[in-house]
């Protein structure tokens, strides 16, 4: 049984401050890790993809990944309001089940 | 690149009555569709691999009776809820793995919000 685990919040940030989230997962074979925000009665928007050891660059965003500890993060630098939503964890561990498995998300709050 | 649509946004009907969600890949084919169900303040729940041309593969615990998947073509997938019940009123999100983007990314359709009354 695939576990995705993510602190559900919410998580308050002052603006323009780093905000951190972390996930661990159970299932060691996962090979790819995404992260997506979800706003209020919206679909999930994929905001960072990872799939190796170490650290990925995006803008703003950076995702971590240490598969050794079986955990996966987001930092979001110089926060905005605009980034207040619900940030998913996702991964794909391939074999018979094509799709992703989620965490039950992080709700993070931006403050003015 | 990489834009799924789902039609309904929104739909409302009557306990008994089915009901039909289509998806499709506006740019890009996609061999494989994923339907998703979302409960309010939940996380999604992967229900079934849609895989064009050949059955779709549902998960534990879904009724592949009740929701019918069609991949028909490389670009559309359709979910049908048969005999809605109130208990299926419940955020549906489509998604589809684009062979131009990244190992194993999926994108998301809009979502179709159904309430059954």
């Amino acid at each position: 049984q695939k576990e995705v685990e993510q602190n559900s919040g919410p998580l308050s940030v002052p603006e323009g401050a780093i905000a951190s989230l972390n996930c661990t997962y159970s299932d060691r074979v996962s090979q790819s890790f995404f992260w997506y925000r979800q706003y209020s009665g919206k679909s999930p928007e994929l905001i960072m993809s990872i799939y190796s050891n170490g650290d990925k660059e995006d803008g703003r965003f950076t995702a971590q990944l240490n598969k050794a500890s079986q955990y996966v993060s987001l930092l979001i630098r110089d926060s905005q309001p605009s980034d207040s939503a619900t940030y998913l964890c996702a991964l794909y561990s391939g074999g018979g089940a094509d799709g992703l498995t989620f965490g039950k998300g992080t709700h993070l709050i931006i403050q003015p | 690149g990489a834009v799924v649509s789902q039609h309904p946004s929104r739909v409302i009907c009557k306990s008994g009555t089915s009901v039909k969600i289509e998806c499709r890949s506006l740019d890009f084919q996609a061999t494989t569709m994923f339907w998703y169900r979302q409960f309010p303040k939940k996380s999604l729940m992967l229900m079934a691999t849609s895989n064009e041309g050949s059955k779709a593969t549902y998960e534990q615990g879904v009724e592949k009776d009740k929701f019918l998947i069609n991949h028909a073509s490389l670009t559309l997938s359709t979910l049908t809820v048969t005999s809605a019940h109130p208990e299926d009123s419940s955020f549906y999100i489509c998604s589809a793995r684009s062979n131009l983007a990244g190992d194993n990314e999926q994108f998301f359709g809009p979502g179709t919000r159904l309430t059954v009354l």
